[in-house]
């Protein structure tokens, strides 16, 4: 099946700092949806998006849908250490099935 | 409180056995949906249902089997079929407008 390309695979920021990961695909998606995860548990939805170009923000958190519908930003500001854990992307495509990217594993220094 | 739940969180089980993981969702979704999740890869699809009575393969289904017998239930069976068992498998829902919820988890592991 289709993994999405995340990126970058890990980032290690200082508390305080903003940061920036992005998702993309080969293929079109008509959602996008931004998870964090904590080791050994299930992920825990943060953002949705339904359309091109839009905007949406949960408390720091802010996430774009891609115009080309082929990718998608996920920015969280000024971190803070409980930010730690494993992001990741899902798309879902015109045939209504969900892709999922390997994730991005966030180490906040206080 | 709405959500999803699995049980067990931790499974031991001996080569050769089946296993069966349960899931339950209180959200009044039609659309249910079996992970599995090994470290450095993405979620892989095993299973997934839209309606009751009605379930089809995902990307990994053999060596697991299903049930969709009411709208709150979907188990996983995971049978002596699977060449690589040991991993942890997510649970998960969607609601009409396509948000997928997911359950703790649960980590099995085979000897």
């Amino acid at each position: 099946g289709q993994q999405l390309n995340q990126s970058p695979q890990s980032m290690f920021i200082q508390e305080g700092e903003d940061v920036s990961m992005n998702c993309t695909s080969s293929s079109i998606f008509n959602t996008w949806l931004w998870y964090k995860q904590d080791p050994g548990e299930g992920p825990v939805l943060l953002i949705a998006l339904y359309k091109a170009g839009e905007l949406t923000s949960n408390g720091r958190l802010t996430a774009q849908f891609g115009i080309t519908r082929k990718d998608s930003f996920l920015n969280i500001s000024a971190s803070i250490p409980s930010d730690v854990g494993i992001y990741f992307c899902a798309g879902l495509n015109t045939g209504n099935q969900f892709y999922f990217g390997t994730g991005t594993s966030l180490t906040v220094i206080p | 409180d709405g959500g999803i739940t699995q049980s067990p969180k931790y499974l031991f089980r001996k080569e050769g056995q089946n296993v069966t993981l349960s899931c339950e969702q209180n959200l009044n979704h039609d659309a249910m949906y079996w992970y599995r999740q090994d470290p450095g890869q993405g979620l892989r699809l095993i299973y997934y249902s839209q309606i009751v009575n009605d379930f089809q393969k995902g990307d990994i289904a053999e060596g697991y089997s299903v049930s969709r017998e009411k709208k709150e239930s979907f188990p996983l069976t995971v049978t002596s079929a699977q060449k690589n068992p040991t991993a942890f498998y997510l649970c998960a829902s969607s609601s009409p407008s396509w948000e997928q919820y997911f359950g703790p988890g649960t980590r099995l592991t085979v000897t």
